[in-house]
C-alpha cells in the first residue's frame, strides 16, 4: 500500500517569505507527527495529532509554526516569515494508533532552503 | 541539551564482521527505544525497539542490547552486508507522551 507522502520534496525560498509543507499519511493512521532535521542533527520532535485531541504543539520553535491536519488526514505545516536556520528537513511520519508500541513510518520528507 | 546521544558520527566495518552502534540516554522518564535506518533521500524506517522492561531483543542479523542503569543501548549487527551501509538513528519514547526523541546519528559503511 501507499506509505506516507510529502510534498513538495524541495522548497527553495526566499527569508521573510511564508511557505506551506503537506503531509498525507497513510490511510487509516490515526496518529501524525512532524520532525525536522537541521543539517548534521538528529531528528527534532514539532508537533503530534491523535484524531480528534488537541495537538501537542510542544516541540515548535516559535510562533512562526503552524500546523493544522484536515479531516484527520492530511496536514499541513506552515512556516511564516521564514528565516535561514529554519532551513531543514521537514519529516512527517504516521502511526496506526497513538500506542507507544506502534511503529512511525516517515515519509520521505520536504528540504528546506531559505536563501 | 541533548537526552538522546550517539557519540559516534560515523562507523566503518569489514562485510562479515560485527557493526555495533552506540546510544546513550539522560532521561531516566524514556521506558520504549528503536533503531531507524535512513538512506539518503529516503525517510527514515524502523528497525527495531525494545521495552525497558528487557535487556535483549533480537530479530535477525539485528540485536539492540539495553543497560538501563547505565542509561546505555547498543545496536548489534551480524554478519554486516553492504547493504547494511545507511545514517543510523537511536530513538526513545517517555511514558508521558508518544513523541520520538532523536539521537544524531551514525553513519555506517560496510565495506566489501
Amino acid at each position: 500500500g501507499a506509505g506516507v507522502s510529502q510534498s513538495p520534496s524541495n522548497k527553495v525560498t526566499e527569508k521573510g517569505k511564508d511557505v506551506e509543507l503537506r503531509c498525507d499519511p497513510i490511510s487509516g493512521h490515526t496518529a501524525l507527527y512532524w520532525y525536522r532535521q537541521s543539517l548534521g542533527q538528529g531528528l527534532e520532535f514539532l508537533i503530534y495529532f491523535q484524531g480528534n485531541s488537541a495537538p501537542d504543539k510542544s516541540g515548535l520553535p516559535s510562533d512562526r509554526f503552524s500546523a493544522e491536519r484536515t479531516g484527520g488526514s492530511v496536514s499541513t505545516l506552515t512556516i511564516q516569515r521564514t528565516q535561514q536556520e529554519d532551513s531543514a528537513v521537514y519529516l512527517c511520519a504516521s502511526s496506526p494508533t497513538s500506542g507507544r508500541g506502534d511503529t512511525q513510518y516517515f515519509g520521505p520528507g520536504t528540504r528546506l532552503t531559505v536563501l | 541539551d541533548q537526552q538522546v546521544k550517539q557519540n559516534s558520527p560515523s562507523l566503518s566495518v569489514q562485510e562479515g564482521r560485527i557493526s555495533i552502534l552506540n546510544c546513550d540516554y539522560t532521561n531516566s522518564m524514556f521506558d520504549y527505544f528503536l533503531w531507524y535506518k535512513k538512506y539518503p533521500a529516503e525517510g527514515p524506517t524502523f528497525l527495531i525497539s525494545i521495552s525497558s522492561i528487557k535487556d535483549k531483543n533480537e530479530d535477525g542479523r539485528f540485536t539492540v542490547f539495553l543497560n538501563k542503569s547505565a542509561k546505555h543501548l547498543s545496536l548489534h549487527i551480524v554478519p554486516s552486508q553492504p547493504g547494511d551501509s545507511a545514517v543510523y538513528f537511536c530513538a526513545a519514547s517517555a511514558r508521558a507522551g508518544n513523541m520520538l526523541t532523536f539521537g544524531g546519528g551514525t553513519r555506517l559503511m560496510v565495506k566489501p
